[in-house]
């Protein structure tokens, strides 16, 4: 069965105080993982695709890479602002693209 | 290009009552997702559209939810005889056939049912 897995559930850091975020996958067929931003009441964001194993994205203080089993997002030097719920998700292309969301990781960094 | 558009942005109902939820994707996008996503869970896939034609439903989706787009547009999720566990909220996403830069959503629609 599919499904996507990411830990922690919730995250605390000081402001400045970098980390890291996981999500791993058991997906047939990996064609792609992306990466979301979710802030209180709102639709999710798209920060980044992966396509395969050893690749990387970056995006001021976030960077993304991706393994054979798991993605990491990085924070580096987090600032208040990046408090937020970041998702991940992997599209299932034998069902139309739909994507298979992990239960997000909250991420709270105070100044 | 305004993005993908919901309506209403809350909606509180009575328990019985019937609620519909317009979802606008962005224009040149063909396909459109519908997902369900509760307090503390990542968004779950509801059903999917591929121009006019549905073409999958989750076993989430039961009788009670229906969902249309006609003509390839607009699409609506109708919740007929609201029970207080379909209190969530609604998301809808757009994409292009093979899209590389993911999918992109709504502000969502938060129902309440009350």
């Amino acid at each position: 069965e599919d499904q996507v897995t990411q830990s922690p559930e919730a995250l605390r850091l000081q402001e400045g105080e970098s980390s890291s975020l996981n999500c791993s996958y058991t997906v047939s067929g990996l064609r792609g993982l992306f990466w979301y931003r979710q802030d209180p009441g709102k639709g999710p964001e798209f920060l980044f695709t992966l396509y395969s194993a050893g690749e990387e994205k970056e995006k001021e203080r976030l960077k993304a890479t991706l393994t054979k089993k798991e993605s990491f997002l990085h924070i580096t030097a987090p600032k208040p602002e990046d408090s937020a719920t970041y998702l991940c998700a992997v599209p299932i292309y034998n069902q139309g693209g739909k994507l298979i969301f992990g239960q997000g990781t909250e991420l709270s960094v105070k100044p | 290009d305004t993005g993908v558009s919901q309506n209403p942005r809350h909606k509180i109902t009575k328990r019985g009552q019937n609620v519909t939820f317009r979802c606008d994707p962005i224009s040149e996008h063909n396909r459109l997702y519908w997902y369900r996503q509760t307090l503390g869970q990542g968004p779950e896939f509801l059903t999917y559209f591929q121009n006019e034609a549905q073409l999958e439903k989750s076993r989430l989706l039961s009788d009670r939810f229906s969902a249309e787009r006609p003509k390839g547009s607009f699409s609506t999720l109708e919740i007929q005889r609201t029970e207080q566990g379909d209190s969530a909220m609604y998301l809808c996403a757009s994409s292009r056939d093979g899209s590389n830069y993911g999918y992109t959503f709504g502000s969502g629609t938060r129902l309440t049912v009350v």
